[in-house]
């Protein structure tokens, strides 16, 4: 039962490059989102999802796109990164009507030069 | 506003100490609360939570009570474990959008020494 899959594990890019984060969850959960993880800032949300086809914006939603073309997959996207986006990724996901206990995924850590 | 406080860290402790990570919110209404447990290298997980006040959530040993006069829900255990080592989080529902989200805090780093 892999849960929830985030990859890559680690990423370090360009300023101005794009890249999509993956994420994949096998266990059928309605709810998807996206935090980012900071020192000394705890963890912010970025963008979630309720269900296929439908996406809403979270606390720190600029320089970032999510879709969710299918229940399994929700990709985070970065349009033009920029060093401020420097950090960890993660993708979290929970049952239909249940999102208050979120299973993680391990993690992507991002740098950006 | 909505917000999560928690202790600074690192905390660190010998095995076998009492622990406490001191946990305040600001919300409107009473929220569902919970603790999640980071530990190294792996995403958070749920460690315990609470859905109205005066609950008590509790796992592992670890217990966290719902005290709505106080705002608080502080994290306990009576004898830690080295492999307690981890970064704990206090969250809190809060509901607003398409559907409720949960709000973090920073996060408090607990070292357990043998």
């Amino acid at each position: 039962n892999a849960g929830v899959t985030q990859t890559p594990k680690f990423q370090v890019l360009k300023t101005g490059q794009s890249m999509t984060l993956q994420c994949a969850q096998d266990m059928n959960h309605e709810y998807m989102s996206w935090y980012r993880q900071d020192p000394g800032m705890g963890l912010r949300l970025i963008h979630y999802s309720v269900g296929a086809g439908i996406t809403d914006q979270g606390e720190v939603p600029n320089g970032y796109n999510v879709s969710r073309s299918t229940t399994e997959d929700f990709p985070l996207r970065l349009l033009s990164a920029a060093p401020s986006q420097t950090s960890v990724y993660f993708c979290a996901s929970s049952p239909r009507g249940s999102n208050e206990k979120l299973f993680f995924g391990s993690g992507t850590q991002l740098s950006v030069l | 506003g909505n917000s999560v406080t928690q202790m600074e860290g690192p905390v660190t402790l010998s095995e076998e100490a009492f622990l406490t990570i001191n946990c305040t919110y600001t919300a409107t209404g009473y929220p569902s609360l919970f603790w999640y447990v980071q530990y190294p290298g792996e995403g958070l997980q749920l460690l315990l939570k609470a859905t109205k006040a005066d609950d008590k959530g509790s796992n592992k040993g670890f217990e966290a009570t719902y005290r709505k006069e106080t705002t608080s829900f502080h994290l306990e255990k009576g004898s830690v474990q080295v492999s307690d080592s981890a970064v704990y989080f206090c969250a809190r529902m809060n509901y607003g959008g398409s559907q409720g989200n949960l709000i973090f805090g920073k996060g408090t780093k607990l070292s357990v020494k043998p």
